[in-house]
């Protein structure tokens, strides 16, 4: 079954605390992207990726990291969380950057104490 | 500067159409589109126009697209419980970048 998967799906840490959320595909997509959806905000972009080895900051990259070295995986990295990280994140993947249709997975609700 | 605006709730009546609403200001988008995302998923794409068509029927769904107005509909036919959701109108612009909106509760009426 074609699809994006994240986890966790829930995670509550502290603030300062290096986090990973792992995100991967089994679509073959070359682009693979990160939002965060926050209330009254809608769905903002955190980092993207072309392919691999190649990653671009969105409209909201700060405190975050992101990296690129297979084709199916697509993590996002916390540094040293804090609260205004509190969101609820999304992994999107698609054949490409132009494509029409993008493919998200279940979401990541992370709350930073 | 890239917007999407849409209403941020609608209730209907069960049975009853649903229309939801979004404008844009980048008038260089080549297709537009509309996602759902119902309670505790990721956003599963509905359907989508590219921005030489004016209309797009599927099923109990209607797209109409005035590019002149930068207004984008939805209209839901005979909507049902299992329409419920939070509906996302998004852009997607010359460089390939897609912008949402920032969602419309659809809230369905007994």
């Amino acid at each position: 079954e074609a699809q994006v998967t994240q986890n966790p799906r829930y995670l509550i840490t502290v603030t300062g605390k290096k986090l990973t959320v792992t995100c991967s595909q089994n679509m073959n997509h070359e682009y693979m992207s990160w939002y965060r959806q926050d209330p009254g905000l809608g769905l903002r972009q955190i980092y993207y990726s072309m392919n691999v080895e190649v990653t671009d900051k969105g409209d909201v990259p700060e405190g975050y990291k992101v990296s690129r070295k297979e084709k199916r995986n697509f993590p996002l990295i916390l540094e040293s969380p804090s609260p205004n990280q509190t969101s609820l994140y999304f992994c999107a993947s698609s054949l490409d950057r132009g494509s029409y249709e993008q493919y998200f997975g279940p979401g990541t609700r992370l709350t930073v104490t | 500067g890239e917007d999407v605006e849409q209403s941020l709730f609608l209730s209907v009546r069960e049975g009853d159409s649903s229309v939801i609403n979004c404008t844009y200001t980048d008038s260089s988008s080549t297709y537009l589109y509309w996602y759902k995302q119902e309670p505790g998923a990721g956003l599963q794409l509905l359907t989508y126009i590219f921005s030489n068509m004016d209309m797009k029927q599927d099923q109990r769904l209607t797209v109409l697209l005035n590019k002149k107005d930068k207004h984008l509909s939805l209209r839901i036919a005979d909507t049902q419980t299992g329409d419920s959701a939070i509906y996302f109108c998004a852009e997607s612009l010359r460089d390939d970048k897609i912008i949402f909106g920032k969602g419309t509760r659809l809230h369905i009426l007994p």
